[in-house]
């Protein structure tokens, strides 16, 4: 059974770009969710995608979006990139059914430098 | 809403030590809540949850918590700490929001263990 697994691990972008971060998620697992975690903080949600679609999403911008793949992997899209979207980048995989989550399992991260 | 509050950013213990770490949630209908660990430069890794039944539940790595419904608390607990439990421990609750869910995180308290 293999995890989650997130790419780039680290990344450099420059303030106004653009950046595709990736996340393949656990085998059996069809739901993906996002979470921007700041240095010091905790993470907070993003949004969630299920069965491709987004069925969540939190205090974020439209700057920030998502996908979702058939195979369930799923990429977070973050246009005209501002100093504060540097942070971790978290990917959740979960089995949704009914509205529930049961079980989140985390990737590594990716860490987002804006400079 | 919910929320999390962890009381302490900081703990700072000796090997052997016992340590307790707070956490307060606000209260709803149904609660489930959670601790993961955060070791340096990694993602999140599940210790253990509350979902129902027994309100003392406990990780494989000696850690316990218990679910205080009056007090609205779930403080993480170890009799005996060792060095290689030096890591970030973060407090999360589950919310719904619309027809998904999302985990709701505290601020983190960073234990450190030392020799």
């Amino acid at each position: 059974e293999t995890g989650v697994t997130q790419s780039p691990t680290h990344l450099i972008k420059t303030r106004g770009q653009q950046v595709t971060l990736r996340c393949s998620s656990q085998s059996g697992h069809n739901t993906v969710s996002w979470y921007q975690q700041a240095l010091g903080q905790g993470p907070q949600f993003i949004f969630q995608y299920y069965r491709e679609e987004e069925n969540g999403r939190g205090n974020f911008p439209p700057r920030f979006s998502g996908l979702q793949f058939p195979n369930y992997s799923s990429e977070l899209n973050v246009n005209a990139l501002e100093l504060d979207d540097s942070a971790l980048y978290l990917c959740a995989s979960s089995l949704a059914g009914g509205g529930r989550n049961y079980g989140y399992t985390f990737g590594s991260g990716t860490r987002l430098t804006v400079v | 809403a919910q929320s999390v509050t962890q009381l302490d950013s900081q703990v700072p213990v000796f090997e052997e030590a016992p340590v307790e770490l707070r956490c307060n949630y606000s209260s709803s209908v149904s609660v489930y809540l959670f601790w993961y660990v955060q070791y340096p430069n990694q993602g999140l890794q599940l210790l253990l949850k509350y979902l129902s039944g027994s309100t003392l539940v406990e990780s494989i790595n000696g850690f316990e918590a218990e679910f205080n419904k009056s007090q609205t608390s779930f403080h993480l607990r170890k009799p005996s700490v060792h060095i290689s439990d030096t890591a970030e421990y973060f407090c999360a609750v589950r919310r719904h929001q619309g027809g998904s869910e999302k985990l709701v995180f505290g601020k983190g308290t960073k234990l450190t263990v030392n020799p």
